[in-house]
This record gives structure tokens, C-alpha cells and sequence, in this order.
């Protein structure tokens, strides 16, 4: 299995802008999480999904992030619009159950200008 | 709300020492605890996930204990090499309610091993 993808690797984009994050999960993992890391709050959990519905979406930080999952086979994350304060490195995490391990992506380093 | 602190935030020692990083959380109704480790610019490898019900689990040179009484874990690695060198996260997983598998992380121990 070629483990969590994520696109794109890096993005840079201007403030105000939309942005949109990919994550396709390791074929069979039913969990699927999105966190967030920056050097001033390390890692933060986001958003996370069971069998493509969200269950807990408490770490979305404002109305302007929005999650989905329309299969088992990708998922986005989305900004709109962007901020300066956006700018961190965004992971995508699968798992087969919620407490068991979970494979994180490369991330995405996101930079809004 | 669980917090997780890891103690040094950094640690710079010679290769071949033996070395322990702390993690503690604060909320002990914990399912497991998971160390991670994260090399520059890449995402996280999972190490080692002790159950709550277990007191270590051993990889290799690493081995992390947990004490959920106290809230503390420990990861030990022995014999340490330049190749260790990288951030090392602990993080704790929830146990029930809507917090279920929540992964609570700490800020990290830089480590690194010079030659």
C-alpha cells in the first residue's frame, strides 16, 4: 500500500483566496483525521471521520474550515477565504479503529501571503 | 480537557548514551498512549502504543512505559545514534465519550545525537 497520500505537498496562496487540501486514505481504514501543526500550538486535532461521516468536528478553528468525505476513498479539507494565520502544516491521518493506530500523511505545508 | 506535556522541549547528547524523554497528560482516563516520532518536513511515524492496560511495550533500543495513576509515560532509547536524531511526540488517546480516540498531543522533545 503506498500509505496516506496528500495533495498537494505545498501551497502557497494569497490571503483571501480558497483553499482546498486531498487526502486519500490506506484502502480499508475507516477512521480518517485531519489535523493541524504549527510551531506556536504543535499538533491539533481538527476534524475526524468513521465510515465517511463527520464525528467530532470541535478543533475546526472558525466557520471558514469545512471538512468532507464523500467516500472511503478521499477526503478534502478546505479554507475559504484564507488568512496569514492558515499557514501551518496540515495532516491527513487514516486508522482501521478510533484509539488504535494511526498512519499519518507527509502533510501539507500551506503559506498564505 | 486533556493537556500533554513533554519534558526537555530539547536534548542534545553524544552518540551511545542511553537517554529518557518524559510525557505526561493530566486526564488519566486514557485508552492508550502512542509515541511518535517526526523527522524534518515529514509527517509522523508511529513508534510505540502502549494499552492502557499494559505498563511498556519494547521496539529495538526503544521502550515507553505508562503509568496512568500518575499520568506519566516514559521513552527510553537505548544506545543512542545520530540516526535517532528527530522530534520525538507522545500522545494520548481518549477513552470514551466524544472525546473517543481523539489523539491529545504533546509539543515535543527535539532530540538530537552528535557524533
Amino acid at each position: 500500500d503506498a500509505g496516506v497520500i496528500q495533495s498537494p505537498r505545498h501551497e502557497v496562496t494569497e490571503m483571501g483566496q480558497e483553499v482546498t487540501l486531498r487526502c486519500k486514505p490506506i484502502s480499508g481504514h475507516d477512521y480518517l483525521f485531519w489535523y493541524r501543526q504549527t510551531m506556536m500550538r504543535g499538533l491539533e486535532l481538527l476534524i475526524y471521520f468513521n465510515n465517511n461521516v463527520p464525528i467530532d468536528d470541535s478543533g475546526m478553528p472558525e466557520d471558514r474550515f469545512s471538512a468532507k468525505m464523500p467516500n472511503a476513498s478521499f477526503s478534502t479539507l478546505k479554507i475559504q477565504p484564507s488568512e496569514p494565520r492558515d499557514s501551518a502544516v496540515y495532516f491527513c491521518a487514516t486508522g482501521l479503529a478510533g484509539p488504535d493506530t494511526q498512519y499519518f500523511g507527509p502533510g501539507t505545508r500551506l503559506t498564505v501571503l | 480537557k486533556q493537556e500533554v506535556t513533554q519534558i526537555p522541549a530539547a536534548l542534545s547528547v553524544p552518540e551511545g548514551e542511553n537517554l529518557v524523554l518524559n510525557c505526561s497528560f493530566t486526564d488519566s482516563a486514557i485508552y492508550n498512549l502512542q509515541w511518535f516520532r517526526q523527522d524534518p518536513g515529514k509527517g509522523l511515524t508511529s513508534l510505540l502504543l502502549i494499552q492502557s492496560s499494559q505498563r511498556e511495550q519494547t521496539s529495538g533500543r526503544l521502550n515507553a512505559s505508562l503509568d496512568k495513576s500518575s499520568g506519566r509515560s516514559t521513552l527510553y532509547i537505548a544506545a543512542s545514534q545520530p540516526g535517532d536524531s528527530a522530534t520525538y511526540l507522545c500522545a494520548a488517546i481518549n477513552a470514551g465519550g466524544t472525546s473517543y480516540g481523539k489523539l491529545t498531543f504533546g509539543q515535543g522533545t527535539i532530540l538530537t545525537v552528535h557524533p
